[in-house]
Parts: structure tokens; sequence; C-alpha cells
């Protein structure tokens, strides 16, 4: 199986800074890759598909890029609603898997 | 609109069965796939497996292969997870998730998420 890691565990950041979360594939995806938003008690809310695509209703400050093996994903102003946990999943193969997390808190 | 709606909230001993359904509203269900994803008690969302409703094939993760079934009622337009001998490990939050992609013949990522059943393993 893939398995995607993601970067860093933990980040904390300030209302309004620009954050970027890594996440790598232990081998090429292509750009089979998406984005989900999970606040606590609540499932998981898709962001970003195909590695870049904003899913409808995303907010533009948010943006995925990349490619192969590394892809980011930057939110360009961050609001105090973006203060959650945020998953990488590969998809389009025989499985689906997610990157372990990271929790975006505020400083 | 677009609905998945879970069962209830299950306790069970080790060593049993649990089977969650997961109904679906608003869409097509035949032309669409349906993964399951569950979460452990302060941990991450961890991919289960998927079905095609379209085609009927199933995935599933290396970790459940042998413990976990995906079915479909199509008539209902349910969805089903079946997980076997249960371990305390297995307490987790498990959902379902509708794939983005029409007629995909491989698990897709998810625009719509059941709410959520908590399945508890306890003696």
């Amino acid at each position: 199986d893939i398995q995607m890691t993601q970067s860093p565990s933990t980040l904390s950041a300030f209302v309004g800074d620009r954050v970027t979360i890594t996440c790598r594939a232990s081998q090429s995806i292509s750009s089979w890759l998406a984005w989900y938003q999970q606040r606590p008690g609540k499932a998981p809310k898709l962001l970003i598909y195909k590695a870049s695509i904003l899913e409808s209703g995303v907010p533009s400050r948010f943006s995925g890029s990349g490619s192969g093996t590394e892809f980011t994903l930057t939110i360009s102003s961050l609001q105090p609603d973006d203060f959650a946990t945020y998953y990488c999943q590969h998809y389009n193969s025989d499985s689906g898997t997610f990157g372990q997390g990271t929790k975006l808190e505020i400083k | 609109q677009v609905q998945l709606v879970q069962s209830g909230a299950e306790v069970k001993e080790p060593g049993a069965s649990v089977k969650v359904s997961c109904k679906a509203s608003g869409f097509s269900f035949n032309s669409y796939g349906i993964s399951w994803v569950r979460q452990a008690p302060g941990q991450g969302v961890e991919w289960m497996g998927w079905i095609s409703v379209y085609y009927g094939n199933t995935n599933y993760a290396q970790n459940f292969q042998g413990r976990v079934t995906l079915t479909t009622d199509t008539s209902t337009s349910t969805a089903y997870m079946e997980l076997r001998s249960l371990r305390s490990d297995d307490t987790a939050v498990y959902y379902c998730a509708r794939d983005v992609a029409l007629y995909s013949a491989r698990p897709s990522c998810h625009d719509f998420w059941g709410q959520g059943t908590l399945v508890t393993v306890s003696s």
C-alpha cells in the first residue's frame, strides 16, 4: 500500500498568518490527492481534490499544489474557523489511504 | 439534498460482529461508490474499504482484509459495513462517505459523509 506522511503533526499560528501543510506519498500518485478539514466531533469536510481543485463552496484562501510524491495545502490568511485538523488522502488506486493528520492550533 | 444517515451507536463484546447501515437520499445511489472510514478516540481517520454500487466490486484496506464486508441494497439505497471478530481497539466512530466521482471503477475522494456511528467494544 502507498503510505501518506503529513508534516508537521501540529502547527501553531496566528489569525492572519499564511500556513502550509505538506503531504508526501511513498511513491508517485500523479495528482490523485485530496485535502480535508475536520473539526472536533464532525465528519471530515472535503476542501481540495485532484491536488489543486477547490471543492465548491470552499473559501479561496485555501489552495493546493503538487504532483507525484509531494503536495502542499496552503491557507493564505488564517481565519478563526480554520483552526482544525487537516488530512490528506490518496485515492483512485486500490485504496484511499489518509495521512496521519495535522492539527492547526491558535498561537 | 444529499444525505447519508447512519444507524445508531452500538456496544459489542470482544469477538462479536457489528453491522452499520448508511441510508442514502438526494442522489442516484446506483451511480456512485461508498467508502467506510473510521476514527478511534483521539486518533486520525483510517480508510477501511470501498464498494462501487454501480459495478458491484469492493476494495478493502489490508488492515481489514478478511474481517470486513461491504454490501449494498439498491432497493433501499442503503450501504452496510460488517466488521467481525471485534477487539477493544475497534472502538471508534465509523463513517460512510460518498465518492466524488460517478461510475468510478476505483475509490474516489468523498464529498458527502454520514454523521458517524460510535461502536464501542467492551466486555
